[in-house]
């Protein structure tokens, strides 16, 4: 079963805008991790964010975390067109020995238009 | 991509007929785990590995078995293919913080 639902599940904006994509899950977190998907490869962890964490930046990315909601945001500001990928929210639960069973999303696809 | 090698990368295959993928790390990392990532389901995990020997079930794992003899290979077994077990296959490892992915392998069931 899927805890993390990943809000839109398709996105397409234009080069220099910004793009937030919401991740919503079900149960109690220990962290919350985003990943990004290019077409045809595995994916590439991109940030963490634990539960006790409100808001997290790495270069043009910020994540926000509200626990009391249960969902997560993911911003990419100034986008390019290699932003193009789809991207993945996947939840830590507590009591499960850290990244051992995460809980994936579904995914958005972003596409960056040029 | 970090480290990791999946084998083969691409595999068609009949029906009936046993499969074995493979993972090959060089991070020494502890956990291991296999997923199958399918359109409308996103990423499942078939199964995964705390340790040399020490595996664990994960919610696909009906008609797969895994084999860990050494800390840095994960093998995933389908004993009989079937179609529905057309997907591609991730391979990914973690030291416990986040997880790394191997570049898939795509199978197809005829």
């Amino acid at each position: 079963s899927q805890q993390g639902e990943e809000d839109p599940q398709a996105l397409s904006i234009q080069e220099g805008e910004n793009a937030t994509m919401n991740c919503s899950y079900k149960t109690s977190i220990n962290n919350l991790q985003w990943y990004r998907q290019n077409s045809g490869r595995g994916l590439v962890h991109l940030i963490l964010i634990r539960s006790n964490e409100r808001e997290k930046h790495s270069g043009r990315l910020r994540v926000t975390l509200d626990t009391s909601k249960k969902s997560s945001s993911l911003l990419i500001t100034a986008s390019r067109a290699a932003d193009t990928a789809s991207y993945f929210c996947a939840t830590g639960s507590p009591g499960a020995g850290n990244n051992r069973k995460l809980i994936w999303g579904l995914g958005t696809s972003l596409a960056v238009n040029p | 991509d970090a480290g990791i090698t999946q084998s083969p990368r691409h595999k068609v295959t009949e029906t009936g007929t046993p499969v074995t993928l493979r993972c090959h790390q060089t991070e020494n990392h502890r956990y291991m785990y296999w997923y199958r990532q399918d359109p409308g389901h996103g990423l499942r995990l078939i199964h995964y590995s705390y340790g040399v020997k020490d595996t664990d079930k994960g919610e696909v794992s009906d008609g797969y078995s895994v084999s860990r003899s050494k800390t840095e290979d994960f093998l995933l077994t389908l004993e009989s293919a079937t179609s529905s077990q057309t997907s591609v296959y991730f391979c990914a490892i973690s030291d416990g913080k986040w997880v790394s992915f191997g570049s898939g392998t795509q199978l197809s069931v005829l």
